[in-house]
């Protein structure tokens, strides 16, 4: 069974720094596209980054551009979410998702998700 | 950006209902998903491509929209409300970055 758990969460004040990580596991990660989705407590689903199998491609939302770096290390089957700048706002529950598509083409939605990990940016 | 609306935002209904929701697009779309969350959990890929079952979902689940053409309205609906089917739904477009998603369907006991 494909296996995505992330860590790093936690407590963070605002304008602080923290980075989030996802470790995939019994499936070929270097194949798919992955992404990081949030969910702010009590709300609905955002979509934050996405990054292709090399890592050559790379988009986000636009209210974490600048702050937010998405990355990868096939070697390590890992997912990494750099976060600085944090806001009250970004407080939320963020799942790594894996792209349904295995192909060089994402097709932007997800078969596989975390269980996720809480960031609370509060002073 | 695609906006996502769906209604309602809670229906209230019983075991053996049939409940429909739906999810209307800002502009023209035709990768239309479904997602089911219940408390707690990661949400769960149910609907793909507005229509396709994902693989092991219950056949309970069906969804229509567009087609094979680009489509602004579509549908989730759940034949007959089982018990574990109490949960929150979302729809996302699947077109184009960003991916948007809708903002939440809670189905809830009646």
């Amino acid at each position: 069974e494909v296996q995505l758990v992330e860590s790093g969460g936690g407590l963070v004040q605002p304008g602080g720094s923290l980075r989030l990580s996802c470790a995939a596991s019994t499936f070929t990660f270097s194949s798919y596209w992955m992404s990081w989705v949030r969910q702010a407590p009590g709300k609905g689903l955002e979509w934050v980054a996405n990054i292709n199998q090399d890592g050559s491609a790379i988009y986000y939302v636009d209210s974490v551009k600048g702050r937010f770096t998405i990355s990868r290390d096939n070697a390590k089957s890992s997912l990494y979410l750099q976060m600085h700048g944090l806001r009250a706002e970004d407080t939320a529950v963020y799942y790594c998702a894996r792209d349904s598509s295995g192909d060089r083409s994402a097709w932007y939605y997800f078969d596989y998700w975390g269980q996720g990990t809480l960031v609370t940016v509060s002073s | 950006d695609i906006q996502m609306t769906q209604s309602p935002s809670s229906v209230s209904a019983s075991v053996g209902d049939r409940v429909t929701i739906t999810c209307r697009a800002s502009q023209g779309i035709k990768w239309l998903i479904w997602y089911q969350q219940k408390p707690g959990k990661a949400p769960n890929l149910l609907i793909y491509g507005a229509s396709s079952l994902q693989s092991g979902g219950p056949s309970r689940f069906s969804g229509s929209g567009s087609g094979t053409d680009f489509g602004t309205d579509f549908t989730l609906t759940i034949s007959s409300l089982q018990p574990e089917d109490f949960a929150t739904y979302y729809c996302q477009q699947a077109d184009r970055l960003p991916l948007t998603f809708g903002g939440g369907t809670r189905v809830e006991i009646k």
